[in-house]
């Protein structure tokens, strides 16, 4: 079984400010994996994915990802951040072989501040 | 109404009680999926239903009963739970489980709480 790590708990950053969320996962087997925003007292929302082909992803609302293979990571970056991206961000990964499994990270807590 | 909703959104409940989580979603999806999140802990897969149809349990204590009459609606049946079952419990819906790997949608999820 895949295990995900978020290595933040919790990241504090201005407005305005860049910000990398980590996520490192445990396989070295192929993988789909995929950024969530969980917004206090909702669902979570997919911010962005990755399949297949280019390793930089680009989601909704300015965020991105890169795919390191090597590295098993795929942190997750926002140039400029705003008051409104204050929220719980999960990692996941999913065995390409095995399509209803999902391994959620255990979160960052991303606090903008102003 | 659109998306993927839940009732009740809180619920509070005594060891001994038997009460029922719903899920709807109004996607047109084909599989659907139950979350538990507690807090600290990552979230995680309980069921997955394709087409009506388990298709996966994760390993969830039988005091945790899915049932899913159609592809649209998904309840979670609750009896005899402990205090460390309390926790958000999140629905989610995907085109079709078990494809290339679809979005899935979440619904808000429900808050339970078990005395």
């Amino acid at each position: 079984a895949q295990s995900v790590t978020q290595l933040d708990s919790q990241v504090p950053v201005f407005e305005e400010a860049p910000v990398e969320l980590r996520c490192n996962y445990s396989s070295s087997v192929s993988v789909y994996l995929f950024w969530y925003v969980q917004y206090p007292n909702q669902g979570l929302q997919l911010l962005l994915k990755y399949l297949s082909g280019s390793t930089l992803v680009k989601g909704i609302n300015g965020f991105e990802a890169e795919f390191n293979k090597s590295q098993t990571s795929f942190h997750l970056r926002k140039p400029s951040v705003h008051i409104s991206d204050t929220a719980e961000y999960f990692c996941a990964v999913s065995d390409r072989g095995n399509f209803n499994k999902f391994y959620f990270g255990s979160g960052t807590k991303l606090n903008v501040k102003p | 109404e659109t998306g993927v909703t839940q009732t009740p959104r809180h619920l509070v409940m005594g060891m001994t009680n038997k009460k029922s989580l719903k899920c709807e979603q109004h996607l047109g999806h084909n599989a659907m999926y139950w979350y538990k999140q507690s807090a600290k802990k990552p979230l995680e897969l309980m069921f997955v239903y394709n087409f009506k149809e388990q298709t996966e349990n994760n390993s969830v204590p039988s005091r945790f009963s899915p049932e899913c009459p159609n592809s649209s609606h998904l309840f979670l049946h609750l009896h005899t739970l402990q205090p460390e079952d309390s926790a958000l419990y999140l629905c989610a819906s995907s085109q079709e489980g078990g494809r290339i790997q679809e979005t899935q949608y979440f619904g808000p999820g429900t808050r339970l709480l078990v005395l």
